[in-house]
């Protein structure tokens, strides 16, 4: 199976900040790089598929990048709203492994 | 709108067998492969396996392969999963969602908790 690690688990961040949010495969995934914020109580929401397709309606200071083995999601200028969990995970190949998650903080 | 919704959970002792549901409503159900997803209690998420549009094919993630069926009924715009020989660890919420592409899910139900407990 691909193992995905997320980095960091956790952060703390204030409103406008820019945070990255880093994952890692352990074997190249091409572009099937997929990334979903969760908040308490909630459904995970898909933001980023393909490493860096922004899916319909999510805010555009989301943005994806990478390629291989090496992904980032960055939040340009955060928002009271995006302090969440986000999960990275890959679709490269079955089971759909997800990384651990970060738990982004308010400052 | 898209809508998944899911069903079936409660508590059940270990060993034990429950069968999920997820109905969906907003898109033609028969043209996507749907998955099942869980999450334990202030865990990460799981992905647990997925359905092939017709139902000829299904993926699962290792660990589970033997005591999870996931199965569908495109009449009835449904989707099931048949989980056996239950243990604590199987203890979670558990999502279906649709998936995008056959590999992205895109629209999620809001899941069903699953306790297995004596």
């Amino acid at each position: 199976d691909i193992q995905m690690t997320q980095s960091p688990s956790s952060l703390s961040a204030s409103v406008g900040d820019r945070v990255t949010i880093t994952c890692r495969a352990s074997q190249s995934i091409s572009s099937y790089l997929t990334w979903y914020q969760q908040k308490p109580g909630k459904a995970p929401k898909l933001l980023i598929y393909e490493a860096s397709s922004l899916q319909s309606g999510v805010p555009s200071r989301f943005s994806g990048s990478g390629s291989g083995t090496d992904f980032t999601l960055t939040i340009s200028s955060l928002q009271p709203e995006d302090f969440a969990t986000y999960y990275c995970q890959q679709s490269y190949s079955t089971p759909r492994t997800f990384g651990q998650g970060t738990k982004v903080e308010i400052k | 709108e898209v809508q998944l919704v899911e069903s079936g959970g409660g508590l059940v002792q270990p060993g034990g067998s429950l069968r999920l549901s997820c109905t969906a409503s907003g898109f033609t159900f028969s043209n996507y492969y749907i998955s099942w997803v869980r999450q334990a209690p202030g865990k990460g998420l799981e992905w647990v396996g997925n359905i092939k549009q017709d139902g000829s094919e299904k993926y699962y993630v290792d660990s589970l392969k033997g005591r999870f069926t996931i199965s569908r009924d495109n009449a009835k715009n449904s989707l099931y999963l048949q989980m056996n020989s239950l243990r604590v660890e199987d203890t979670a919420v558990y999502y279906c969602a649709r998936d995008f592409r056959a590999r992205v899910a895109d629209y999620w139900g809001q899941g069903t908790l699953v306790t297995v407990s004596s």
